[in-house]
């Protein structure tokens, strides 16, 4: 079992240009769902996908978007990047979207924006 | 709005000490409540969640609706529980999502 992958490891940008993350969720699993982990802060809540359809969205502007394909693997896009947009994307999978899922993280994209 | 509080950025204990790392939380509703620990240079991985009422690597957590707590808990800790630790808070919305606390880095001293 790989686990969840995500690509790439590291990406530097500058601001104003866009950006997209990829993931890869375990085998058999049909939710991904995206955080934003800032240094030093708890990982914070973008969007959740289950079945291809956008089942959750956290408090993020618009330039923030998610998709997930037929085989279930997911893209999170950021246009018109910031600073601030700074931070570890980690991509999460689960097999259900139950409220007491366990969710299994990916190791996580690095986003720096200068 | 939902709120995971983890006051202690940093606790360091010795080998062999009690440990209890504190998590409490705000919410109206009957929330899931996590542990999520990330070893270093390991990924964010599941602890224990307070539904299964289960002791992982020794460590237990018990909710406390009254005080809305879900502290960390382990009699005697081990070298190879340094890392750090995120209580999360997950609630009936129809989606898996978590609500993180800012973590706590646990050291433990030989």
């Amino acid at each position: 079992d790989a686990g969840v992958t995500q690509s790439p490891t590291h990406l530097i940008k500058t601001r104003g240009q866009h950006v997209t993350l990829r993931c890869s969720p375990i085998s058999g699993h049909k939710s991904v769902s995206w955080y934003q982990q800032v240094l030093g802060q708890g990982p914070q809540f973008i969007f959740q996908y289950y079945e291809k359809e956008e089942r959750g969205r956290g408090n993020f502007p618009d330039r923030f978007s998610a998709r997930q394909f037929p085989n279930y693997s997911s893209e999170l896009n950021v246009n018109a990047l910031l600073l601030g947009d700074s931070a570890l994307y980690l991509c999460a999978s689960s097999g259900t979207v139950a409220t007491n899922e366990k969710l299994f993280f990916g190791s996580g994209t690095q986003l720096s924006v200068l | 709005a939902q709120r995971v509080t983890q006051p202690e950025k940093l606790l360091s204990v010795f080998k062999g000490a009690p440990v209890e790392l504190k998590c409490n939380y705000s919410y109206s509703g009957s929330p899931e409540l996590f542990w999520y620990v990330q070893y270093s240079r390991q990924r964010l991985q599941l602890l224990l969640r307070h539904i299964s009422r289960e002791s992982i690597k020794g460590f237990t957590a018990d909710l406390n609706k009254g005080e809305t707590s879900f502290h960390l808990k382990k009699p005697f800790a081990q070298e190879e529980d340094s890392a750090m630790y995120y209580c999360a808070l997950s609630f009936n919305s129809g989606y898996s999502t978590l609500t993180f606390g800012k973590g706590t880095m646990l050291l433990v001293s030989p």
